[in-house]
């Protein structure tokens, strides 16, 4: 079945830093592979996707993602964190039926 | 403000009652899916629309049900609630159920059972 893991409950960085959060893969086929991010009380996000082609995705307010298919990751990234970046991040794969199974989520705190 | 509208945003209700959410998708999409996201369990998928049809199902519970009216407007009801379907209630579109289409998510409806 086609599913998602995210590794770490909870990163936490310091503004200024580099952030990556992870997420690794299990599918039959070509993956699709989303991020998303849910500010408190609010819905989910979009943030980037990956379908084809390039393995550096560019997405909004910054971010990017790695896919690597020998690794079967796709870890969000960042430059430099902000503290406005502290937000909940779910990483998805489009299932069997084209139905989106999310990863369990991991809380990022950036620190000033 | 992702264009998908859900109503009511709070909805308290006792123990045994039947409840209705409703969703008002992007203009222009045709798939509904809707989400449970609770403490415990994560976002779990419960069901997909496309044009008014069922497409995919997943961890639904037998005393929930949902669908996709001609207008494109989807309504889900959970019947007989208990404590433990406190959560909130997510609706997602997108333009068509393909793999390469991303899901625009509404801001939820949070269900307190008591």
């Amino acid at each position: 079945a086609q599913s998602v893991a995210q590794p770490e409950d909870q990163v936490n960085v310091a503004e200024g830093n580099p952030l990556t959060v992870k997420c690794t893969y299990s599918v039959s086929g070509n993956p699709y592979l989303f991020w998303y991010v849910q500010y408190p009380n609010r819905g989910l996000q979009f943030l980037l996707k990956y379908i084809t082609g390039d393995n550096l995705v560019k997405g909004s307010y910054g971010f990017e993602a790695e896919f690597n298919k020998s690794q079967t990751s796709f870890h969000l990234k960042k430059p430099s964190a902000l503290v406005s970046d502290s937000a909940l991040y779910f990483c998805a794969v489009r299932g069997y039926n084209n139905d989106m199974r999310f990863g369990a989520g991991t809380r990022l705190t950036v620190k000033p | 403000d992702s264009g998908v509208t859900q109503t009511p945003k709070h909805l308290i209700t006792a123990t045994g009652q039947r409840v209705t959410l409703r969703c008002s998708p992007r203009s222009g999409d045709l798939s509904v899916y809707w989400y449970q996201q609770s403490l415990d369990q994560g976002l779990q998928f419960l069901i997909q629309y496309y044009n008014g049809e069922e497409r995919a199902k997943g961890n639904i519970l037998e005393r929930f049900s949902a669908q996709q009216f001609p207008d494109l407007h989807s309504e889900l009801n959970l019947s007989s609630l208990e404590l433990g379907d406190s959560a909130l209630y997510f609706c997602a579109s997108s333009s068509r159920p393909a793999p390469n289409t991303e899901a625009f998510f509404g801001q939820g409806t949070r269900l307190t059972v008591v």
